[in-house]
């Protein structure tokens, strides 16, 4: 089955500072990959996906990029800011499986 | 619209009590799931239904059932609690099974003594 592996499990950063989180997969039949952020004591919510067919997209000051060949995909957070600091999942799925990431503690200092 | 809403939002069990959880989205969704999240941890998958009338185990089913009522409802089912399954559990559901973005409920904060 699909292993989804997920680094790193906590990342702090100075507010403005650029965060990167990276995820692998192992499934090449995976062929769409979301990024959830879940604040404390909320529900993860979806901020940004790729589809296999897409090497990169971005929104606004998020972005994520895919390489299938080397089956991992990243997200990137541009001009952090406080309200950033949330645990981040990312999952890969595919048309019958859905396999998420064991998340990212993400720690904006201001 | 309200999307996916859970209900309780919160429950105090005793250990060997049985409970439902109750989950309806109004996003006319083929796929539901359920999950449970631990302190500090992920999301691990209990069951789901890819559609009406269909269900399925997931990672973590032990201890658990479920029911898929109609398209919009699904139920999760403990019956006889145990201190382990003291977790967060999130309902989700999302418009085909696999590579569509799931949408989350609040959440039932569930603890069993």
């Amino acid at each position: 089955g699909e292993n989804v592996e997920q680094h790193p499990s906590t990342l702090s950063v100075q507010e403005g500072d650029s965060a990167v989180i990276k995820c692998t997969y192992s499934d090449s039949a995976s062929n769409y990959f979301p990024w959830y952020k879940q604040e404390l004591g909320k529900r993860p919510q979806l901020i940004i996906d790729i589809r296999s067919n897409v090497g990169e997209k971005k929104d606004q000051r998020i972005a994520v990029t895919l390489n299938k060949t080397a089956k991992h995909f990243s997200l990137h957070i541009t001009e952090t800011q406080p309200e950033d600091s949330a645990v981040y999942f990312c999952a890969a799925s595919n048309f019958n499986k859905f396999y998420f990431g064991s998340g990212t503690k993400l720690n904006v200092k201001p | 619209n309200a999307g996916v809403t859970q209900t309780p939002k919160f429950q105090v069990l005793k250990t060997g009590q049985s409970m439902t959880l109750q989950c309806a989205q109004d996003m006319n969704h083929n796929s539901m799931y359920w999950y449970r999240q631990d302190p500090g941890m992920g999301l691990r998958l209990i069951y789901y239904s890819a559609s009406e009338g269909t269900t399925d185990k997931g990672e973590v089913p032990n201890g658990y059932n479920v029911s898929r009522l109609n398209k919009r409802e699904f139920s999760l089912r403990l019956e006889s609690a145990a201190p382990s399954q003291t977790s967060v559990y999130f309902c989700a559901s999302s418009e085909t099974f696999g590579n569509q973005p799931q949408h989350f409920g609040d959440g039932t904060r569930l603890s069993i003594l």
